[in-house]
C-alpha cells in the first residue's frame, strides 16, 4: 500500500525561528494536504494542494506539491508558541479513492 | 452544530465487550470517513460513505469492525468483542462533496480497551 515518510519527527526550536518539515511517497499523489493536530483535537487543516509544483501559503504557513508529485514540504516562518503541536502530511493517491494517507507526524515544540 | 461532533469523548471497555461510537458530521456533508489513530500515529483509514452507501471498507482491520449510516447523515463505527489493540482514538470526518478532499475532523472519541 502507498506509505508516507515524513520528517523530522520531532522539532524544538526558538521562538521566531523557521520550520521546514517534509514528506515523501512511495507512489504518485494527486493531491497533497497538512494538518495541524493539538492534543484532545482533531486535525485542522492548514493548506490543500491540488497541481504539480503548486506553492500556496496560508499566513506564515507555506506549502509545495513537489514535480514529481511524491512529495510536499511545508514551512513556518517566525514559529510563535501557538504553533505548538503535531503536524501531519496527508496525500490521495491516484487509485485511493476519497481516502488520505498519512504521515507519522512532526512534533514541533517552540520554546518562547 | 457548526463542526463533526463525535460521542462519547472517552470510552473505557473491558476486552470482549462490545463499543459503538457515534459521528454527527456537518449538516449537509456527502461524504463521511472513519480513522482510526493509535498512540504516537498518524491516523488510518478505516471505512468511507458516501450519503448511505459504504463506498470503501478496505480499511477495516477485522470483520469485528461494522460501520453504518442509514440515513446518509449521522453514522455508528460498531467494533464487536472489543481486544486490547482496539485501543486508539476513532476520528470521523466528513466533506462537502464526493471528491472533496477538504475533510472537516472530529475531536475523536478515544477508546481503551482494558
Amino acid at each position: 500500500g502507498q506509505q508516507l515518510n515524513q520528517s523530522p519527527q520531532s522539532m524544538f526550536i526558538q521562538e521566531g525561528e523557521d520550520v521546514s518539515m517534509n514528506c515523501t511517497s512511495s507512489s504518485i499523489f494527486n493531491t497533497w494536504l497538512w494538518y495541524k493536530q493539538e492534543p484532545g483535537e482533531g486535525p485542522v487543516l492548514l493548506i490543500a494542494l491540488y497541481k504539480a509544483g503548486e506553492l500556496t501559503s496560508n499566513g506564515r504557513l507555506t506549502a509545495q506539491f513537489g514535480i514529481t508529485r511524491k512529495d510536499s514540504f511545508l514551512n513556518i516562518s517566525a514559529s510563535i508558541p501557538s504553533d505548538v503541536g503535531i503536524y501531519f502530511c496527508a496525500g490521495q493517491g491516484e487509485t485511493s479513492g476519497s481516502r488520505l494517507t498519512f504521515g507519522e507526524g512532526t512534533q514541533l515544540t517552540v520554546n518562547p | 452544530g457548526a463542526g463533526v461532533s463525535q460521542s462519547p469523548r472517552y470510552k473505557v471497555a473491558k476486552r470482549g465487550q462490545d463499543v459503538a461510537l457515534r459521528c454527527d458530521p456537518i449538516s449537509g456533508h456527502v461524504s463521511l470517513f472513519w480513522y482510526q489513530q493509535a498512540l504516537g500515529q498518524g491516523p488510518e483509514f478505516l471505512t468511507y460513505f458516501q450519503n448511505e452507501a459504504q463506498l470503501d471498507k478496505s480499511g477495516l482491520p477485522s470483520d469485528r469492525f461494522f460501520a453504518e449510516r442509514p440515513e446518509g447523515s449521522v453514522s455508528t463505527l460498531k467494533i464487536q468483542r472489543t481486544q486490547q489493540e482496539d485501543s486508539a482514538v476513532y476520528l470521523c470526518a466528513s466533506s462537502l462533496e464526493w471528491r472533496n478532499t477538504e475533510a472537516f475532523f472530529g475531536q475523536g472519541t478515544r477508546l481503551t480497551v482494558v
